[in-house]
């Protein structure tokens, strides 16, 4: 299948410092790519939807000033956390969708980033 | 309002067999997934329904009835690596994931 790396895998941080998360499709092209975040013993919570070359689209309740997400290629989407707080301490976590497979609509998920921020 | 259900937690025996039921109802619909989650990890993907009936994949098989709104996932032969979380997700009409909060399955020796 096809696979989607994160980079870093886990992050720790001062209060106020921002922080750069990659996610990359590596054999294949990801028009549109999804960031999650998780916390504990809970399900995946959409934060936005990134289409290359274009804005994301946030979910409710998300700032996209704070989380800045830039799809700047086929392959490559980031997320910036700004001024981190402890608050924004949780599991973060891509996926990418292979639309050159037609067929199915399956996301294929990158190993997350654990984020602390102290 | 779109809503996944399913089971919070689960304990099964090894070698046994365990039934993990989802219902759903969401705008739209555009195939049904299973992940599987181990704690600290991304989810991996197990399954794809998109049509009725069942879909069978080694140990593991899932069940789809679009009328009813239901799935389930079928762990036969269970070992101890199985413990984990298992996630039904849909795919709704924009093509998103809505996810359920997953099930939480304990197997015991």
């Amino acid at each position: 299948g096809a696979v989607v790396s994160q980079h870093p895998s886990r992050v720790i941080c001062k209060s106020g410092t921002s922080v750069k998360i990659e996610c990359r499709s590596l054999d294949f092209q990801a028009t549109t790519m999804f960031w999650y975040r998780q916390f504990p013993k809970q399900s995946l919570m959409l934060m936005a939807t990134s289409n290359e070359g274009s804005k994301a689209t946030y979910e409710q309740g998300v700032e996209k000033d704070k989380f800045l997400i830039n799809h700047a290629s086929l392959t490559l989407s980031t997320l910036t956390v700004t001024s981190a707080h402890p608050e924004d301490s949780s599991f973060y976590i891509c996926s990418a969708r292979d639309h050159g497979t037609g067929g199915d609509n399956e996301q294929f998920f990158g190993p997350g980033t654990r984020l602390t921020v102290l | 309002g779109q809503n996944i259900d399913q089971p919070t937690e689960m304990t099964a025996t090894e070698g046994a067999i365990v039934q993990i039921n989802c219902t759903y109802q969401t705008s739209g619909f555009n195939g049904l997934f299973w992940y599987q989650q181990h704690a600290g990890e991304a989810p991996t993907f197990l399954s794809y329904n998109v049509l009725d009936g069942l879909e069978e994949k080694g140990r593991f098989s899932s069940f789809l009835s679009r009328s009813k709104g239901y799935s389930y996932l079928l762990l036969k032969e269970l070992q101890m690596k199985d413990s984990a979380s298992y996630l039904c997700a849909v795919s709704d009409s924009n093509y998103q994931l809505i996810w359920g909060a997953g099930t939480k399955l304990i197997i015991k020796p």
